[in-house]
């Protein structure tokens, strides 16, 4: 039982270029969420899903996108990367019904 | 404006000593609140969550309060180890949309030294 995992651990990415941010759970949790997490701020939610199928945006969803074809994987694509985009990426998953929250290790993205 | 505010920003006790974070809060609808452990270079672990009703919850040596009056928390850390040192998130969690939004605090970096 791995729970949530996380891929790459760490990317340097040039202004522009694309890469998608991989996360698999074997939890089978429904709701699947990314989160972004910047030095003396909260973590803040880009998207979630709620099921296979249904995603939604959060809080900061510019520049990035979601699909969910399956219960166990959650992508997180980034288009044209923005030097903004430089951030601890968190993907994160909990039952509808449940509560407790669970995350993976993060990716550290750096866009020069 | 939901809103959840940690202090202090950081801290720094020495083994084996007591510690209090704080968390005030201005989050309605209101559904729960919890406080996780991260880890340095780590996803954030939870330590308890509490509902409206429940005014004190313990996880071991961590014991979290709640007055929703006040709407304030407070994580007591009591016996201190090294391996305590870590970030502390208070988030708070609203009802919206029928899914619970989680409004995070920016945390307390606590310090555990020998």
């Amino acid at each position: 039982n791995a729970g949530v995992t996380q891929t790459p651990k760490f990317q340097v990415l040039k202004t522009g270029q694309s890469m998608t941010l991989q996360c698999a759970q074997d939890m089978n949790h429904e709701y699947m969420s990314w989160y972004r997490q910047d030095p003396g701020m909260g973590l803040r939610l880009i998207h979630y899903s709620v099921g296979a199928g249904i995603t939604d945006q959060g809080e900061v969803p510019n520049g990035y996108n979601v699909s969910r074809s399956t219960t166990e994987d959650f992508p997180l694509r980034l288009l044209s990367a923005a030097p903004s985009q430089t951030s601890v990426y968190f993907c994160a998953t909990r039952g509808l019904a449940g509560e407790t929250q669970y995350f993976g290790p993060g990716t550290r993205l750096l866009v020069l | 404006k939901n809103q959840v505010e940690q202090s202090p920003q950081s801290l720094i006790i020495l083994e084996g000593k007591n510690c209090t974070l704080q968390c005030n809060y201005t989050v309605s609808p209101f559904s729960n609140l919890r406080w996780y452990k991260q880890d340095t270079g780590r996803g954030p672990v939870s330590l308890t969550i509490m509902t409206f009703s429940e005014n004190t919850k313990s996880n071991g040596r961590y014991t979290a309060t709640l007055d929703a009056d006040t709407k304030q928390s407070s994580l007591h850390i009591t016996a201190s180890q090294l391996s305590d040192s870590a970030s502390y998130i208070c988030v708070v969690s609203l009802v919206s949309g029928g899914y619970n939004k989680l409004i995070f605090g920016a945390g307390t970096r606590l310090a555990v030294h020998p």
